[in-house]
């Protein structure tokens, strides 16, 4: 079974930019979760969605959205790119989101790098 | 590939030894924890969970433990191998579906 992908792997933009990111769920996981992970922060939550909502959404600011297609897979967008918005984005799946005995499956991620 | 073991502490073994990872987790109301594993250039993998109503779990060559008095996890992994060098993060559950908060990681160095 094909895991979790995300497009793509490796972007550079300018401050002011925008972004889209694409991530492909597992087949049959309704769940996507995404996390932003930066050295001097962490892994830290965004938002969930499930079934083309979003359930969940971390403290990020309204630069930071996302969807998530009939098919499962998401996309995150970042507007007005700022320079600390570089770092890595994953993208997880998960059969419906239950974290208790659900297991998150995540992608490699993408590294952006805002100059 | 991707650094992700900046500013993280680090533990050294040799390989062979046992491993211990300790995190910390600050909300009581939490009840679901996971511990991930994170080599260079990939995402962050499963490696064992636990829930709030138990205190220890044992998967192959790892071990959690949980203490709720002191809100204290830790990883215990038996025999180390090079293999295991990567970077361990804890997370906790806290509101239900997929929310999980990570703690900071601790990076382990595992020589031959």
């Amino acid at each position: 079974k094909a895991g979790v992908t995300q497009t793509p792997r490796y972007l550079i933009k300018t401050r002011g930019q925008q972004v889209t990111l694409s991530c492909s769920p597992i087949s049959g996981h309704r769940s996507v979760s995404w996390y932003q992970q930066t050295p001097g922060q962490g892994l830290q939550f965004l938002f969930e969605y499930f079934s083309e909502t979003q359930r969940n959404k971390g403290n990020f600011p309204g630069r930071f959205s996302g969807r998530q297609f009939s098919n499962s897979r998401s996309e995150m967008n970042v507007s007005t790119l700022e320079l600390g918005d570089s770092a890595l984005y994953l993208c997880a799946s998960s059969l419906d989101g239950g974290a208790r005995g659900d297991e998150q499956y995540f992608g490699p991620g993408t590294r952006l790098t805002v100059t | 590939g991707e650094s992700v073991g900046l500013h993280l502490p680090t533990l050294s073994v040799q390989e062979g030894d046992n491993s211990i990872i300790n995190c910390a987790y600050s909300n009581s109301a939490s009840d679901y924890f996971i511990w991930y594993k994170q080599e260079s250039g990939k995402g962050p993998q499963f490696i064992i969970d636990i829930r709030s109503n138990m205190d220890k779990r044992q998967g192959q060559r790892v071990t959690v433990l949980l203490n709720k008095t002191v809100k204290h996890l830790s990883l215990q992994i038996a025999a180390t191998q090079p293999g295991d060098s990567a970077v361990y993060f804890c997370a906790e559950n806290i509101g239900g579906y997929s929310t999980l908060t990570f703690g900071k990681g601790t990076m382990l160095l595992v020589s031959p």
